[in-house]
């Protein structure tokens, strides 16, 4: 399917296991984005990456790892998951900076217990 | 980076114009202004976006101030369909990082 897609949609994981979060992008976007979004608030940008194995941390990166290795995909790893990184997570894409638009996944519901 | 200033909460009647406001006044001359919205569990979605010009799509239209410290968003009519958190951003055009505030609660009255 075209488009932007997230996996897992939920996920529940104990302390320090470490996780890893999927995104995948149809549409070659070059730039794409990991945010979260605690409960009743806006998204918090954790990492970004320019390109293939260009990658710079976002507001609050730490406890978090990315890679990407190929343009259409963007994992999000929680090396050692803590309960306070329990919350929605988004990945979206964008074909460039600012000129253009990003596109959002629907997000993956994450549970640190 | 730049931050944005919204309202936390607005409410409308369904059928009547809706100005969602935004402050932006640290925003450098290579910011864009974007707007996106996000309905009850789902990701945003792109609503509009614009650097210094007034814009005009098939969802909303979007005023930028003459100085581009503030900028308004306009739904013509606003639906039920229109109830969402509402969130001004600036994104650069000449890097990636870009940061949400809280957004703008939109209640639509039937």
């Amino acid at each position: 399917d075209a488009g932007i897609t997230q996996s897992p949609r939920y996920k529940i994981t104990e302390t320090g296991r470490q996780v890893t979060l999927m995104c995948h992008q149809t549409w070659s976007h070059s730039y794409m984005f990991w945010y979260r979004q605690d409960l009743g608030h806006g998204l918090r940008l954790i990492y970004y990456s320019a390109a293939a194995d260009i990658t710079d941390k976002g507001e609050v990166p730490d406890g978090y790892v990315v890679s990407r290795s190929k343009t259409e995909n963007f994992p999000l790893t929680l090396e050692s998951a803590t309960r306070s990184q329990t919350s929605v997570y988004f990945c979206a894409s964008s074909v460039g900076t600012g000129v253009t638009e990003a596109f959002f996944g629907q997000g993956t519901r994450l549970t640190v217990v | 980076d730049a931050k944005t200033t919204q309202p936390n909460s607005m409410e409308s009647n369904e059928e009547e114009p809706v100005h969602l406001p935004c402050n932006h006044s640290t925003i450098s001359g290579t910011d864009y202004i974007h707007w996106y919205r996000q309905l009850p569990s789902q990701g945003p979605e792109y609503v509009i976006h614009g650097l210094t010009s007034n814009v005009n799509n098939r969802m909303a239209s979007l005023a930028i101030a003459e100085d581009r410290k503030s900028s308004t968003l306009i739904l013509h009519r606003a639906t039920l369909r229109d109830a969402a958190v509402y969130y001004c951003i600036l994104r650069p055009s000449n890097a990636g990082k870009s940061t949400f505030g809280d957004g703008t609660t939109l209640t639509v009255k039937p």
